[in-house]
């Protein structure tokens, strides 16, 4: 079955410490997203990407950083940078253009020690 | 620019009753819209689309939304909840544009369903 996987399910943060999440999609699309989620919030988008090897920022890129190296993955770096970590962090992928949907993994939910 | 509103943070229904889930939107475009479920701690799913071809958009699980371009709502209903349907909801504009969807997402409606 083709979908998004992120791993890992629950990941957990030391102080001063970078964390890498996961997320490997076999949809073939050209498009992938990171978002974060916090409670009562809707998804706020963290980067983007449209191909390999060129990612652009979204709303709320500080502390983040990102890497497409290959079609089907786009990881993502939180940071010492950023201060306020905790949150559900969700993966999406797309075909480009303007009437298509994105497609989520299950999410990786981010906690500080 | 764009935005889209859900006027209610949280819904409760009886089992068996109608759901109503509002959402209105403002865009400077013809924009794309879209209905997503959220069950706990997992990934959206997407229920419905509307991209211009009918106002009328049927989705799964028995969902509808109505397109209304006079009361910039695209609401979300379902006949008959069920105890499944318990999860969270959100309503979700796409730009006019032939790059990479980005979304902008309203702040979600949680659905609740009683016996």
């Amino acid at each position: 079955d083709g979908g998004i996987t992120q791993s890992p399910k629950y990941l957990f943060r030391k102080e001063g410490q970078n964390v890498t999440l996961s997320c490997e999609q076999n949809l073939n699309h050209d498009a992938m997203y990171w978002y974060r989620q916090d409670p009562g919030q809707g998804l706020r988008l963290i980067y983007y990407s449209q191909i390999v090897n060129d990612f652009q920022k979204g709303d709320i890129a500080e502390g983040y950083s990102v890497s497409r190296e290959k079609k089907e993955s786009f990881p993502l770096t939180v940071t010492s940078a950023q201060k306020n970590p905790t949150a559900f962090y969700l993966c999406a992928s797309s075909i480009m253009g303007k009437d298509q949907p994105q497609h989520f993994g299950d999410g990786t939910r981010l906690s500080i020690l | 620019a764009q935005s889209v509103t859900q006027l209610d943070s949280h819904v409760s229904v009886s089992e068996g009753t109608p759901v109503l889930l509002r959402c209105n939107y403002s865009s400077s475009y013809s924009p794309s819209l879209f209905w997503y479920v959220q069950h706990p701690n997992k990934g959206l799913q997407l229920l419905l689309k509307y991209t211009s071809a009918a106002t009328l958009v049927k989705g799964i699980n028995g969902f509808e939304a109505e397109f209304k371009k006079s009361e910039t709502s695209f609401h979300l209903t379902k006949p008959s909840a069920h105890m499944s349907d318990a999860a969270e909801y959100f309503c979700v504009v796409s730009p006019f544009t032939g790059t990479a969807s980005k979304l902008t997402f309203g702040t979600g409606t949680r659905l609740q369903v009683t016996l």
